[in-house]
Parts: structure tokens; C-alpha cells; sequence
């Protein structure tokens, strides 16, 4: 079945420093949207990105469909950065998102 | 801002028992998802509907029913719930389907079976 594959699984940063996720997909895609949870809480959209880089304040979603693989970098990384990251492709001719395990990160003062 | 509300938002429920999951949306959005969410794990889609009146099956369907009857509500039916059903819950909208426009999640139902 499709894959999705998220790395790293969790990762703790100091205040300040900078964050690389990386999401894989195991066969072709033709979405990606990344999305933020709170432990406990409900995902909010982080970015829909079927291609390309979009930019959103210190974080920049950058996806190539060829290699089937998306990435979020967060710069600068604040307390309030912590929490999980989940990737969703769609693969090409579905709509339907299939959601990545996530990344934990948490950010230490 | 988009909006998507559920309730109950926590439920405690007996094996066997039936547990009805309520959704509602004040967004205008066509389509609607319910998904599963179990402990360090992403979301399982279990059913979907793109009209009022009509629902159809996601990855994981078996032992849910759903309802849809209005474009603002969409409900999820365990009619003889299960140990293996104890998850938390979440409904979606999104205007179009899932790949083509961002899917906005409501609080999510933490779903108790005991």
C-alpha cells in the first residue's frame, strides 16, 4: 500500500535553532499539505504545497513531486513551536490525503 | 475563519453499546471526513461525503456507519461499539476535495470503549 514515511520521528531543539522535517512518499504524488497538532489538540493547517516552496513567516514548506518528497523548515525555532508536524500527500489520480505518522518537536527555552 | 465543531468532545461508552459522533460545520464546504486518530499514529480516514444525503466509504469503514443530512452536519454511528474503536475522532471539511484545498479540522472526540 502507499507509504508515508516522516523523519525524523521526534526532535528536541534548544530556543533559537532551526528545524528540517522531511516527509517521503513511496509512490507518485500530486499534493502535500503539512499540518500542526498540539498534544491533545486538533491539527490546523500548516501549509498546502502540491509544488514548489511557499514561505509562511519563519517556516518555508518546499515539495518536489518528482522525487516524491516534501520538507518543512522552521527557523528560529520558539517554545511554542512544540508540538507535532504531520505530512498528507494525496498520490496522483486520488484526492484523498494519506497521513503521515508525524514529527514530534519539542523546543526547549 | 473556518469553522467545524464536534460533540461530545470526550465519551465513555460500554462494548456493544451504540455511540453516535455529531459534526458540524458552518464553513459552506461540499465535503466532509471523519477520521481516527490512534496514540502515535496519523489519521485514518473512514468516511467521506461530498453531498447532503450521500456518504461513502474511506480506508477504514467496517463497524462505522455516517450520516449526512445537511451540508452542515455530518455524523458518525458505531452501532455496536468496540474495544478496538477506543481512538480519538476527527471531522474535516474542505470546499473541494481532499488534494485540492485545505481541510479544516474540528476539536476532535475522544472515544472511551470499555
Amino acid at each position: 500500500g502507499q507509504q508515508v514515511q516522516q523523519s525524523p520521528t521526534s526532535l528536541v531543539l534548544q530556543e533559537g535553532e532551526n528545524a528540517e522535517l522531511q516527509c517521503n512518499f513511496s509512490t507518485s504524488l500530486n499534493s502535500m499539505q503539512w499540518f500542526y497538532q498540539r498534544p491533545g489538540g486538533s491539527l490546523i493547517s500548516v501549509f498546502y504545497n502540491p509544488s514548489g516552496t511557499k514561505q509562511s513567516g519563519r517556516l518555508t514548506s518546499t515539495t518536489v513531486i518528482k522525487e516524491r518528497r516534501s520538507s518543512l523548515h522552521i527557523s528560529s525555532s520558539q517554545i511554542t513551536d512544540s508540538g507535532t508536524y504531520l505530512c498528507a500527500p494525496a498520490s496522483s489520480g486520488s484526492w484523498q490525503l494519506i497521513f503521515g505518522s508525524g514529527t514530534q518537536l519539542t523546543v526547549m527555552p | 475563519e473556518a469553522a467545524v465543531t464536534q460533540s461530545p468532545r470526550s465519551k465513555v461508552a460500554v462494548t456493544g453499546g451504540k455511540v453516535t459522533l455529531s459534526c458540524h460545520q458552518t464553513n459552506n464546504h461540499d465535503y466532509m471526513y471523519w477520521y481516527r486518530q490512534d496514540t502515535g499514529h496519523g489519521l485514518r480516514l473512514i468516511h467521506y461525503s461530498y453531498v447532503a444525503d450521500s456518504t461513502e466509504k474511506g480506508d477504514i469503514p467496517d463497524g462505522y456507519k455516517a450520516s449526512r443530512p445537511s451540508q452542515e452536519n455530518f455524523s458518525l454511528i458505531l452501532e455496536l461499539a468496540s474495544l478496538s474503536q477506543t481512538a480519538v475522532y476527527f471531522c474535516a471539511s474542505s470546499g473541494t476535495g481532499g488534494n485540492q484545498d485545505t481541510q479544516y479540522f474540528g476539536p476532535g472526540t475522544r472515544l472511551l470503549v470499555l
